[in-house]
């Protein structure tokens, strides 16, 4: 069956570290993989998009890399803020364009 | 200006009642979007329009019909409701359903939470 896996656990870091979190995903072939940031009450923003065929994209301070053979996307937040704790989901879209999106990850930065 | 906006945002009711949510979008967007987010906070997709026609139809119960009196507005009606439709419900919006670019995210509303009692 297809699956999108997300740490559940909430990802605890220093304010100024690099976050790091995971999208694992298993029987989906996607076009392109999403990022987007949820705060408690509101609805998922966009974030950033990787085609299959990018290796990495960049924004800012954001930073997502896609791997089609380990079927792996991985975000990167740098000198992250305490303003940047949110709830973090992927989304795959694939060839039907149907977007689906994994669990989330609760990122939690302290000062 | 709020892109997508939904309401209710709270909305308590008690088993076998009808109730619905609307949702409009200033985007100029021709797809909408209806997504259920459970308590273990997994969003997923029921229903998607593109320019009023049904394009999505996920597995959901025929108790949920939506309706599009234009592409601009989906709302989402319930009958009977039950226990488990307890849930935040948000509507979205992207450019095309065709192909997702970096101009085509979906722009999502601040959700509806239902509690059925």
């Amino acid at each position: 069956s297809q699956k999108i896996e997300q740490n559940s656990e909430a990802l605890n870091i220093q304010e100024g570290k690099t976050a790091t979190l995971t999208c694992n995903y298993t029987n989906y072939s996607p076009a392109y993989l999403q990022w987007y940031r949820q705060d408690p009450g509101r609805g998922p923003v966009f974030l950033l998009l990787i085609r299959e065929n990018e290796k990495e994209k960049r924004k800012e301070r954001l930073k997502v890399t896609f791997d089609t053979t380990l079927k792996q996307s991985l975000f990167h937040i740098t000198a992250s803020q305490p303003a940047d704790s949110a709830t973090y989901l992927c989304a795959l879209v694939n060839a039907g364009n149907m977007l689906t999106f994994g669990g989330g990850t609760r990122l939690m930065v302290k000062p | 200006d709020t892109a997508v906006s939904q309401t209710p945002k709270y909305l308590v009711t008690q088993m076998g009642n009808d109730k619905s949510i609307k949702c409009e979008q200033n985007l100029g967007h021709d797809t909408m979007y209806w997504y259920k987010q459970d308590s273990k906070k997994f969003l997923k997709i029921m229903f998607s329009y593109n320019n009023k026609e049904l394009i999505i139809n996920e597995t959901v119960p025929n108790r949920f019909s939506p309706k599009s009196p234009d592409k601009a507005h989906l709302n989402l009606h319930i009958n009977s409701l039950e226990l488990g439709d307890s849930a935040v419900y948000f509507c979205a919006s992207s450019q095309s359903l065709q192909g997702f670019t970096d101009n085509s995210p979906l722009h999502f509303g601040n959700g509806t939470r239902l509690t059925v009692t």
